[in-house]
């Protein structure tokens, strides 16, 4: 079975300033990868996803995450957050099958300041 | 384009009551889903419909948790009866099915359950 570790709770960080969020899986087979965020009282919105080809995929709203085979990680970066960045941000991973059944970590929670 | 509807957005019941939550999908998207969010916890799959075939129910609760997707479209989740660690927030998602594969999910704002 596939499984997925957050290894934040929270991520607090200034405005302007870089952050990474750290997401690792675990499977023995290969996987799809993913990174959703959710603002408050709202539902999953889709910031990336990795399926094959390039390890370095680009989202939207300028977040960017690498695949690392060897050490299974898809950690999520930004160069320079913004207020409206603070939200719940979510990694997922699901087989590389027909139906998409994803496994969720259990968030990041991003507080930018200014 | 509208994106996925659910309804209601709250709900309050007390334990051992009925609640049914509606869902109402992206034209077109063939596959739709249920998750649970329980308070500081990633969403968990409960079923997942294939137009209005299960493809995956392994994680419903099934003696008390039910859902249907009739007609391929709607879909609507029950809980009878509740209890109170059924308070979470339910999730309907919704995508297309091209070539043998799911594509990318889409999250409606969810039904946030209290049971007291």
């Amino acid at each position: 079975a596939q499984s997925v570790t957050q290894l934040d709770s929270q991520v607090p960080v200034f405005e302007e300033a870089p952050v990474e969020l750290r997401c690792n899986y675990s499977s023995s087979v290969s996987v799809y990868l993913f990174w959703y965020v959710q603002y408050p009282n709202q539902g999953l919105q889709l910031l990336l996803k990795y399926l094959s080809g390039s390890t370095l995929v680009k989202g939207i709203n300028g977040f960017e995450a690498e695949f690392n085979k060897s050490q299974t990680s898809f950690h999520l970066r930004k160069p320079s957050v913004h207020i409206s960045d603070t939200a719940e941000y979510f990694c997922a991973v699901s087989l590389n099958t027909g139906f998409q059944k994803l496994v969720f970590g259990t968030g990041t929670r991003l507080l930018v300041s200014p | 384009e509208a994106g996925v509807a659910q309804s209601p957005r709250y709900k309050i019941i007390e334990k051992r009551q009925s609640v049914a939550f509606w869902c109402n999908p992206i034209s077109g998207h063939a596959t739709l889903y249920w998750y649970q969010q329980i308070l500081g916890q990633g969403p968990k799959l409960l079923i997942q419909f294939q137009n209005n075939g299960v493809v995956d129910d392994s994680q419903l609760p099934k003696d008390r948790f039910s859902a249907e997707r009739l007609k391929g479209v709607d879909s609507t989740l029950k809980i009878q009866p509740a209890k109170l660690e059924d308070s979470a927030v339910y999730l309907c998602a919704s995508s297309l099915f091209l070539a043998g594969v799911a594509d990318t999910q889409y999250f409606g704002p969810g039904t946030r359950l209290t049971v007291l």
